[in-house]
């Protein structure tokens, strides 16, 4: 089966900066990803890493180390609007089917 | 920007009805998926669709579960005979390619609530 495990939550003030960690145990492994989802509306996708390293798109980069089999989410430059909940997902097979974590939720205050 | 519609957005019935929720993927996307997160709870594969026939399904999509492609647009999800524990946000979800670095776009759900 598959586990992953990401903190509930996380608070943090504009213009900071904050990590989301994950760590994970499956049977077969062939990406990590990451969403977005406000108030429960549709997650939305915001990255995803298959090799090791740092992938970064804008205020946001995501972190990878297959070996540990952990990863992690950094958000720079807070803003209010980034305050949701961000999903940690991994494949465990060829397929683009995902298997989610609890979810973190971030709590940006002013 | 292309997106994921799903009907309707709430949708309450008794318990052993049947109930459809319907989606339209976007256009050219050829990857279709259900996933449903029971309320404060994680998002859960239910199924996903490839080239007419199902690719993959979890423990929960069961015999009471089934997905059509109708038509070239349409992909809907249908619950056969609810159980309370069936309430949940299901939500629709599509693909361009076959790995998840593609990305999934979802749609903005059906709040499903059996009584």
């Amino acid at each position: 089966g598959q586990s992953l495990e990401q903190p509930s939550e996380v608070t943090a003030v504009e213009g900071a900066i904050v990590q989301i960690n994950c760590t994970y145990q499956t049977s077969g492994f062939y990406g990590l990803s990451w969403y977005q989802q406000h108030d429960g509306g549709a997650p939305t996708f915001l990255s995803y890493n298959a090799l090791d390293g740092l992938e970064e798109t804008g205020r946001f980069s995501s972190f990878l180390s297959r070996s540990d089999s952990y990863g992690y989410l950094l958000l720079q430059e807070l803003q209010m609007k980034d305050s949701a909940s961000y999903f940690c997902a991994v494949s465990p097979g060829g397929y683009s089917t995902l298997t989610f974590g609890k979810g973190t939720m971030l709590l940006v205050s002013p | 920007e292309p997106e994921v519609t799903q009907t309707p957005s709430h949708q309450v019935t008794q318990m052993g009805q049947e109930v459809i929720l319907r989606c339209v993927p976007i256009s050219n996307h050829l990857y279709f998926y259900w996933y449903r997160q029971i309320l404060g709870q994680k998002v859960e594969f239910l199924v996903s669709f490839y080239n007419n026939e199902i690719s993959e399904k979890s423990e929960i999509f069961d015999d009471q579960f089934s997905v059509e492609r109708p038509d070239g647009s349409n992909f809907t999800l249908k619950i056969r005979s609810t159980k309370l524990e069936d309430s949940a946000m299901y939500f629709c979800a599509s693909s361009v390619g076959s790995t998840a670095g593609y990305g999934y776009t979802f749609g903005s759900g059906t709040r499903l609530t059996v009584v």
